[in-house]
């Protein structure tokens, strides 16, 4: 039972415009949420995350907007450089019983063309 | 910043062989390491979490005889894939865990590309 999807597992997007990364949830318990970026042969990178009471994060380029009643997430990157070509995970947290446990999604691979 | 460092950061050994991976936390104490494998084009997937003095706990699905980890102290975790086959090949990564926002302090190793030939 994936609880975090993340159902594109491609974007392309050129160079200055906005890419918006997805992702749904099914756990009403998670709390938390996180975008972290990886590059082939390397750990993730945390990007940018948000609280459950809150519904927008921004830092920078990028934003993260949560929509609790839809169970949905998105990332934002605006304007989207080719530096931002890599693997884009989100993460849930669930703070139930104290767990620091995170579930991830699958991913989305982004590519900025020049 | 937190920084964990793994090693090596890719191997390639023999079916039947064992092969052991550290984490090592550079400045701060962890507690708690996980340990994920991810398969191409897949998500991250817990495998199971080290704790430093006591014995890790495994996700559902995962042999505890053949991923053997040890958290002998507040700054190292290893996992070592014991009689490893092929179909234990995969990028291996490990994370500890800190507490509070904005990232609850989820600093990952650079991962650990394991291929059995």
């Amino acid at each position: 039972d994936q609880q975090v999807k993340q159902n594109s597992p491609s974007l392309s997007v050129q160079e200055g415009r906005i890419s918006i990364l997805n992702c749904d949830y099914t756990n009403s318990m998670f709390d938390y949420f996180l975008w972290y970026k990886k590059y082939p042969a390397e750990g993730p990178t945390f990007l940018i995350s948000i609280s459950s009471i809150k519904d927008k994060n921004e830092d920078g380029r990028f934003t993260v907007f949560l929509n609790k009643s839809a169970k949905h997430l998105s990332l934002h990157i605006v304007p989207s450089q080719p530096g931002d070509s890599a693997v884009y995970f989100c993460a849930a947290k669930n703070n139930q019983g104290g767990s620091e446990k995170l579930v991830f999604g699958k991913g989305t691979k982004l590519t900025v063309n020049p | 910043g937190a920084v964990v460092s793994q090693h090596p950061s890719r191997v390639i050994c023999k079916s039947g062989t064992s092969v052991k991976i550290e984490c090592r936390s550079l400045d701060f104490q962890a507690t708690t390491m996980f340990w994920y494998r991810q398969f191409p084009k897949q998500s991250l997937m817990l495998m199971a979490t080290s704790n430093e003095g006591s014995k890790a706990t495994y996700e559902q699905g995962v042999e505890k005889d053949k991923f053997l980890i040890n958290h002998a102290s507040l700054t190292l975790s290893t996992l070592t894939v014991t009689s490893a086959h092929p179909e234990d090949s995969s990028f291996y990564i490990c994370s500890a865990p800190q507490k509070g926002p904005p990232n609850y302090g989820y600093t990952f190793g650079s991962g650990t590309r394991l291929t059995v030939v």
